[in-house]
């Protein structure tokens, strides 16, 4: 079945340094959705990109979906404490998102 | 808050036995996914129902069966529990068919223990 692997597993950064997730997929993805999980909360949706190229931003944060529509990653810029928490990635198995896979998820660590 | 309400928040139950859990979706939304989120196996989908219809299945065991009920909300059944099973189970809603481009919204979750 569909795989997605992110990268890495886990960062640690001092605040205001940059932070940069990668998002693998085993097939070709129809569109891609990013989540954030806050340590002890639940998913929460942050962005869909759905063309190939595809850069979005939202404030310090930065999305892109593969020319192959392959991978994706998120990069944040100049890392807050609020940023901590776990990112991952997901996409539609088989093209339909009744069934979404999520990746391997990075989780985010922010220190002053 | 995702308009989204799951009961109980946590579980704690014996091997064998067997719960149910309660997702309650936002308003409006007609489609319902159940993930099981563990240490090990991360946010593994299990299924999703549409207008009470079931839509699609993940990696669910057979000792786990769900339900959408009428009134949209639905309970996921878990039987002959086992130590693996102790998990977070989150219920997610969305509007429309689960066609693409459709985010997921996220109950809080329930914590199952099994002892």
């Amino acid at each position: 079945g569909q795989q997605v692997m992110q990268i890495p597993q886990y960062q640690h950064v001092q605040e205001g340094e940059d932070f940069t997730t990668y998002c693998n997929s085993s097939t070709t993805l129809s569109n891609i959705q990013w989540y954030k999980q806050r340590p002890g909360g639940h998913p929460v949706f942050l962005i869909q990109l759905v063309k190939s190229g595809e850069v979005k931003k939202q404030k310090r944060l930065t999305f892109q979906f593969g020319e192959a529509k392959k991978n994706s990653s998120l990069h944040i810029t100049a890392t807050q404490t609020t940023d901590v928490g776990t990112y991952f990635c997901a996409g539609p198995d088989g093209g339909t998102a009744s069934k979404l896979t999520f990746g391997t998820g990075t989780r985010l660590q922010v220190t002053l | 808050d995702s308009g989204v309400t799951q009961t109980p928040k946590h579980l704690i139950t014996a091997t064998g036995q067997r719960v149910t859990l309660r997702c309650s979706p936002r308003s409006g939304d007609l489609s319902v996914y159940w993930y099981q989120q563990s240490l090990d196996q991360g946010l593994q989908f299990l299924i999703h129902y549409y207008n009470g219809e079931e839509r699609a299945k993940g990696n669910i065991l057979e000792r786990f069966s769900a339900q959408q009920f009428p009134d949209l909300h639905s309970e996921l059944n878990l039987s002959s529990l086992e130590l693996g099973d102790s998990a977070l189970y989150f219920c997610a809603s969305s509007g429309g068919q689960g066609a693409l481009w459709n985010e997921q919204f996220f109950g809080p979750g329930t914590r199952l223990t099994v002892l």
